[in-house]
């Protein structure tokens, strides 16, 4: 049961521009989102968060959104850089905390 | 504060073999979780302790696993009896109750031959 799914397992975009990457969930009573970040050898590094009861959360040149009626979130990097080449797994689950669903995650590689 | 740390990195046995993974979490955190992930996937939950109660374990959790956190502080994760379908990277993370934070370590590779 795959209650939170990343539908494009791979993005490239050029330095500089903006890199949108999209995650859908199928469960309604998740009230708390994450992303996480992934280098190769290392395991995941958060990122950022947002709770089912804002929309939008921002920090630095990360930005998460979150469309409950849709059940859809994304996560806009704004200027892409080609650090940011990694893959991105987004998460969700509930206030508790106890544990996360992650998606299949998104390779986003940013080209110089 | 030197992070999640686990042991080894990698490991390679033979079908069968019994493996004990380690795990040390960042010293004030109080919950601890294992997470399993394969090749192409995101990290599958497993189980999660808080101090050494484990409160919560994945069906994806056979009879074969099992984990325990003796003094609430590093984890360890046994898997007996492997099947090749055990191939993974196990991952842990740690965390302060109330918080959303999962703090992920390195990882340890599984390879089952």
């Amino acid at each position: 049961d795959q209650q939170v799914k990343q539908n494009s397992p791979s993005l490239s975009v050029q330095e500089g521009r903006i890199s949108i990457l999209n995650c859908d969930y199928t469960n309604s009573m998740f009230d708390y989102f994450l992303w996480y970040k992934k280098y190769p050898a290392e395991g995941p590094t958060f990122l950022i968060s947002i709770s089912s009861i804002k929309d939008k959360n921002e920090d630095g040149r990360f930005t998460v959104f979150l469309n409950k009626s849709a059940k859809h979130l994304s996560l806009h990097i704004v200027p892409s850089q080609p650090g940011d080449s990694a893959v991105y797994f987004c998460a969700a689950g509930w206030d508790n905390f106890n544990k996360f669903y992650f998606g299949s995650g998104t390779k986003l590689n940013v080209k110089p | 504060d030197t992070g999640v740390s686990q042991d080894p990195r990698h490991k390679i046995t033979k079908r069968g073999q019994n493996v004990t993974f380690r795990c040390d979490p960042i010293s004030e955190h109080n919950r601890l979780y294992w997470y399993r992930q394969t090749l192409g996937q995101g990290p599958e939950f497993l189980t999660y302790f808080q101090n050494e109660a484990q409160l919560e374990k994945s069906r994806l959790l056979s009879d074969r696993f099992s984990a325990e956190r003796p003094k609430g502080s590093f984890s360890t994760l046994e898997i007996q009896r492997t099947e090749q379908g055990d191939s993974a990277m196990y991952l842990c993370a740690s965390s302060l109750r109330g918080k959303e934070t999962q703090y992920f370590g390195p990882g340890t590779r599984l390879l089952v031959l």
